[in-house]
């Protein structure tokens, strides 16, 4: 089956910098690519995705790259903030289910 | 607030209990999901029901009783736990339950924080 695989489990940046988040995943069949971003005290939510005919994907400050040869996908957190600080969690869609990453928890210190 | 709504939001029991955990969608969405969430643990998918059809059990114990009486309700009966059940349940919905159109979860609910004494 799939697996993904996380990076870093915890990240503490300064506000006003950037975010970067890693996974890789095992199955080359995989197509889709979500991450969602979870705050204490409630359920994932999904905040930007990207299908494997895309490299690329932006939304205001988040983007997300892929790279299909090298099955890695990452997301990309610009200017950050102190209410970015969560849980994102990346997940690879293959054959038959979505499998999801461990999680890292940034930490935004204002 | 995601359309996808759990309650109770906290529950404790002993491990003779039986208890229920509801999740309703307000979405029209056609697929839905019990997820478990363990501290320092990926995000396990436990059942999905696809037009109120269970379409996907992964090897949860008998324990764990999913119902899905239509497409806008999904319960998740409880029996005979054990203290390594306390986690987060988490319930989810797609319109689609294909991975490729991005089902297995789109939308989550809060989740009910569950604990077993």
């Amino acid at each position: 089956g799939e697996n993904v695989e996380q990076h870093p489990s915890t990240l503490s940046v300064q506000e006003g910098d950037s975010a970067v988040i890693k996974c890789t995943y095992s199955d080359s069949a995989s197509n889709y690519f979500p991450w969602y971003k979870q705050e204490l005290g409630k359920g994932p939510q999904l905040i930007i995705d990207i299908r494997s005919n895309v490299g690329e994907k932006k939304d205001q400050r988040i983007a997300v790259t892929l790279n299909k040869t090298a099955k890695h996908f990452s997301l990309h957190i610009t200017e950050t903030q102190p209410e970015d600080s969560a849980v994102y969690f990346c997940a690879a869609a293959g054959r038959r289910a979505l499998t999801f990453g461990s999680g890292t928890r940034l930490q935004v210190q204002p | 607030e995601t359309g996808v709504t759990q309650t109770p939001r906290h529950l404790v029991m002993g491990m003779t209990n039986k208890k229920s955990l509801k999740c309703e969608q307000h979405l029209g969405h056609n697929a839905m999901y019990w997820y478990k969430q363990s501290a320092k643990k990926p995000l396990e998918l436990m059942f999905v029901y696809n037009f109120k059809e269970q379409t996907e059990n992964n090897s949860v114990p008998s324990r764990f009783s999913p119902e899905c009486p239509n497409s806008s309700h999904l319960f998740l009966h409880l029996h005979t736990l054990q203290p390594e059940d306390s986690a987060l349940y988490l319930c989810a919905s797609s319109q689609a339950p294909t991975p490729a159109s991005g089902g297995n979860g789109r939308f989550f609910g809060p989740g009910t924080r569950l604990t077993v004494l």
